[in-house]
Protein backbone atom coordinates (compact mmCIF):
# COMPACT_ATOMS: atom_id res chain seq x y z
CA UNK A 1 0.00 0.00 0.00
CA UNK A 2 0.95 3.64 -0.03
CA UNK A 3 2.05 5.50 2.98
CA UNK A 4 3.32 8.70 3.94
CA UNK A 5 4.68 9.13 7.43
CA UNK A 6 5.37 12.45 9.39
CA UNK A 7 5.76 13.34 12.97
CA UNK A 8 2.36 13.93 14.46
CA UNK A 9 3.26 17.20 16.65
CA UNK A 10 6.44 19.30 17.04
CA UNK A 11 7.15 21.53 19.51
CA UNK A 12 9.89 24.79 19.25
CA UNK A 13 10.89 27.79 20.33
CA UNK A 14 10.78 31.17 18.56
CA UNK A 15 13.61 32.20 16.57
CA UNK A 16 15.14 28.80 16.29
CA UNK A 17 14.98 26.20 13.64
CA UNK A 18 13.16 22.79 13.29
CA UNK A 19 13.16 20.36 10.82
CA UNK A 20 10.28 18.37 10.09
CA UNK A 21 10.68 14.83 8.50
CA UNK A 22 8.26 12.87 6.11
CA UNK A 23 9.21 9.27 4.77
CA UNK A 24 7.02 8.00 1.85
CA UNK A 25 6.61 5.06 0.29
CA UNK A 26 4.28 5.06 -3.05
CA UNK A 27 3.64 3.29 -6.47
CA UNK A 28 5.85 5.50 -8.16
CA UNK A 29 6.97 8.87 -7.79
CA UNK A 30 6.27 12.10 -9.36
CA UNK A 31 6.85 15.07 -7.07
CA UNK A 32 6.45 16.09 -3.39
CA UNK A 33 4.79 18.75 -2.07
CA UNK A 34 4.76 20.41 1.59
CA UNK A 35 1.29 22.81 2.60
CA UNK A 36 1.39 24.83 6.00
CA UNK A 37 -2.33 24.86 7.04
CA UNK A 38 -3.41 27.07 10.07
CA UNK A 39 -6.19 26.17 12.36
CA UNK A 40 -9.57 26.51 10.82
CA UNK A 41 -8.09 27.42 7.49
CA UNK A 42 -7.29 26.13 4.29
CA UNK A 43 -3.84 24.50 2.81
CA UNK A 44 -1.34 26.55 1.58
CA UNK A 45 1.15 25.12 -0.69
CA UNK A 46 4.80 25.89 0.19
CA UNK A 47 7.55 23.68 -1.92
CA UNK A 48 7.45 21.46 -4.57
CA UNK A 49 10.68 18.73 -5.14
CA UNK A 50 10.95 16.56 -8.03
CA UNK A 51 14.89 16.25 -8.03
CA UNK A 52 16.88 15.23 -5.23
CA UNK A 53 18.76 18.33 -3.21
CA UNK A 54 17.79 21.49 -1.06
CA UNK A 55 15.09 23.70 -2.57
CA UNK A 56 15.27 27.27 -0.70
CA UNK A 57 12.75 29.62 -0.36
CA UNK A 58 13.17 32.54 2.26
CA UNK A 59 12.98 30.89 6.04
CA UNK A 60 11.73 27.44 4.54
CA UNK A 61 13.45 25.04 2.74
CA UNK A 62 12.52 21.54 1.67
CA UNK A 63 14.92 18.53 1.24
CA UNK A 64 14.57 15.08 -1.24
CA UNK A 65 16.52 12.11 -1.17
CA UNK A 66 14.54 9.97 -3.84
CA UNK A 67 16.12 6.84 -3.14
CA UNK A 68 15.50 7.07 0.59
CA UNK A 69 11.80 8.11 0.00
CA UNK A 70 12.84 10.70 2.39
CA UNK A 71 12.01 14.93 2.43
CA UNK A 72 12.32 17.04 5.16
CA UNK A 73 10.84 21.13 5.58
CA UNK A 74 13.24 23.18 7.30
CA UNK A 75 11.90 25.82 9.14
CA UNK A 76 14.22 28.76 10.32
CA UNK A 77 14.26 31.85 12.74
CA UNK A 78 11.18 30.13 13.78
CA UNK A 79 7.82 32.67 14.06
CA UNK A 80 4.83 32.67 16.03
CA UNK A 81 2.77 33.08 13.22
CA UNK A 82 4.41 29.74 11.90
CA UNK A 83 2.43 27.86 14.16
CA UNK A 84 0.47 25.61 12.11
CA UNK A 85 -0.13 22.17 10.80
CA UNK A 86 2.65 21.03 7.95
CA UNK A 87 1.46 18.85 5.12
CA UNK A 88 3.72 16.09 3.22
CA UNK A 89 2.31 15.35 0.05
CA UNK A 90 3.33 12.32 -2.60
CA UNK A 91 2.43 12.41 -6.39
CA UNK A 92 2.36 8.71 -7.43
CA UNK A 93 2.65 7.13 -10.67
CA UNK A 94 -0.57 8.45 -11.82
CA UNK A 95 -0.04 11.66 -10.72
CA UNK A 96 -2.75 11.42 -7.80
CA UNK A 97 -1.46 13.15 -4.69
CA UNK A 98 -1.34 10.82 -1.33
CA UNK A 99 -1.03 13.05 2.08
CA UNK A 100 0.55 12.43 5.14
CA UNK A 101 -1.65 13.41 8.17
CA UNK A 102 0.34 16.61 8.66
CA UNK A 103 2.66 17.60 11.73
CA UNK A 104 1.00 20.13 13.72
CA UNK A 105 4.32 22.39 14.53
CA UNK A 106 3.66 24.45 17.93
CA UNK A 107 5.85 27.57 18.53
CA UNK A 108 6.70 28.88 21.87
CA UNK A 109 7.81 32.06 23.25
CA UNK B 1 -9.41 37.75 -7.42
CA UNK B 2 -11.02 35.02 -5.11
CA UNK B 3 -9.41 31.94 -6.23
CA UNK B 4 -11.55 29.14 -5.00
CA UNK B 5 -15.17 29.35 -3.31
CA UNK B 6 -17.15 27.02 -1.08
CA UNK B 7 -20.49 27.22 -0.33
CA UNK B 8 -22.05 27.06 2.19
CA UNK B 9 -18.84 27.31 5.04
CA UNK B 10 -21.14 24.99 7.66
CA UNK B 11 -23.74 22.60 7.52
CA UNK B 12 -25.86 20.41 9.87
CA UNK B 13 -27.88 17.79 8.66
CA UNK B 14 -30.01 14.84 9.76
CA UNK B 15 -28.84 11.02 9.07
CA UNK B 16 -31.20 10.91 5.53
CA UNK B 17 -30.72 14.57 4.40
CA UNK B 18 -29.24 15.27 1.15
CA UNK B 19 -26.92 18.61 0.30
CA UNK B 20 -24.73 19.77 -2.05
CA UNK B 21 -21.74 21.65 -1.88
CA UNK B 22 -20.81 24.00 -4.07
CA UNK B 23 -17.39 24.90 -5.47
CA UNK B 24 -15.98 27.91 -7.85
CA UNK B 25 -12.80 28.73 -9.28
CA UNK B 26 -11.75 32.10 -10.82
CA UNK B 27 -8.52 31.25 -12.14
CA UNK B 28 -9.33 29.28 -15.84
CA UNK B 29 -8.12 25.81 -13.77
CA UNK B 30 -8.68 22.64 -15.92
CA UNK B 31 -8.34 20.13 -12.84
CA UNK B 32 -11.01 20.37 -10.09
CA UNK B 33 -10.63 17.88 -6.95
CA UNK B 34 -12.82 17.31 -3.25
CA UNK B 35 -11.07 16.23 -0.42
CA UNK B 36 -12.61 15.32 2.59
CA UNK B 37 -10.64 16.18 5.98
CA UNK B 38 -10.52 13.97 9.32
CA UNK B 39 -8.71 14.63 12.56
CA UNK B 40 -5.26 12.12 12.02
CA UNK B 41 -5.54 11.15 8.34
CA UNK B 42 -4.32 12.55 5.34
CA UNK B 43 -6.61 14.45 2.92
CA UNK B 44 -8.64 12.24 1.00
CA UNK B 45 -9.74 12.41 -2.78
CA UNK B 46 -13.47 12.06 -3.00
CA UNK B 47 -14.22 12.83 -6.69
CA UNK B 48 -12.02 14.84 -9.29
CA UNK B 49 -11.99 16.45 -12.78
CA UNK B 50 -9.83 17.01 -15.42
CA UNK B 51 -11.63 19.23 -17.24
CA UNK B 52 -15.61 20.55 -17.75
CA UNK B 53 -18.16 18.12 -18.45
CA UNK B 54 -15.70 15.26 -16.81
CA UNK B 55 -15.77 13.71 -13.68
CA UNK B 56 -13.75 10.44 -11.93
CA UNK B 57 -13.31 8.70 -8.54
CA UNK B 58 -11.17 9.41 -5.84
CA UNK B 59 -9.96 7.34 -2.94
CA UNK B 60 -13.78 7.67 -1.05
CA UNK B 61 -16.31 8.27 -3.51
CA UNK B 62 -19.33 5.96 -1.55
CA UNK B 63 -21.93 7.56 -0.98
CA UNK B 64 -20.51 11.52 -2.99
CA UNK B 65 -21.78 12.18 -6.59
CA UNK B 66 -20.50 15.28 -8.25
CA UNK B 67 -20.67 17.42 -11.51
CA UNK B 68 -19.05 19.61 -13.39
CA UNK B 69 -21.63 21.29 -16.02
CA UNK B 70 -19.25 24.17 -16.10
CA UNK B 71 -15.15 24.85 -15.91
CA UNK B 72 -15.52 27.03 -13.25
CA UNK B 73 -18.22 25.02 -10.86
CA UNK B 74 -17.47 21.78 -9.28
CA UNK B 75 -20.75 20.74 -6.93
CA UNK B 76 -20.10 17.75 -4.40
CA UNK B 77 -23.56 16.09 -3.60
CA UNK B 78 -24.13 13.58 -0.30
CA UNK B 79 -27.73 11.79 -1.67
CA UNK B 80 -28.49 10.55 2.07
CA UNK B 81 -26.06 11.40 4.07
CA UNK B 82 -24.55 9.31 7.25
CA UNK B 83 -22.71 10.33 10.11
CA UNK B 84 -19.83 8.93 8.64
CA UNK B 85 -20.17 11.70 6.75
CA UNK B 86 -19.17 14.32 9.29
CA UNK B 87 -15.84 15.90 7.91
CA UNK B 88 -14.40 19.19 6.79
CA UNK B 89 -14.84 19.01 2.73
CA UNK B 90 -12.24 20.86 0.77
CA UNK B 91 -12.51 22.22 -2.72
CA UNK B 92 -9.22 22.38 -4.85
CA UNK B 93 -8.18 23.15 -8.36
CA UNK B 94 -5.03 23.45 -10.19
CA UNK B 95 -3.50 23.97 -13.80
CA UNK B 96 -2.56 20.09 -14.01
CA UNK B 97 -2.18 16.96 -12.45
CA UNK B 98 1.60 16.74 -13.39
CA UNK B 99 4.64 17.62 -12.35
CA UNK B 100 4.17 21.01 -10.07
CA UNK B 101 0.82 20.75 -9.96
CA UNK B 102 0.15 22.94 -7.33
CA UNK B 103 -3.20 22.99 -5.28
CA UNK B 104 -5.38 25.78 -4.67
CA UNK B 105 -7.96 25.18 -1.75
CA UNK B 106 -11.05 26.79 -0.73
CA UNK B 107 -11.76 27.90 2.79
CA UNK B 108 -13.16 24.60 3.65
CA UNK B 109 -16.59 23.77 4.35
CA UNK B 110 -17.53 21.56 7.80
CA UNK B 111 -20.30 19.36 7.49
CA UNK B 112 -22.12 17.62 10.27
CA UNK B 113 -24.69 14.59 10.07
CA UNK B 114 -26.35 14.20 13.48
Amino acid sequence: GQNIDQPTEMTATEGAIVQINCTYQTSGFNGLFWYQQHAGEAPTFLSYNVLDGLEEKGRFSSFLSRSKGYSYLLLKELQMKDSASYLCAVQDSNYQLIWGAGTKLIIKP
Amino acid sequence: NAGVTQTPKFRVLKTGQSMTLLCAQDMNHEYMYWYRQDPGMGLRLIHYSVGEGTTAKGEVPDGYNVSRLKKQNFLLGLESAAPSQTSVYFCASSWTSGSAGELFFGEGSRLTVL
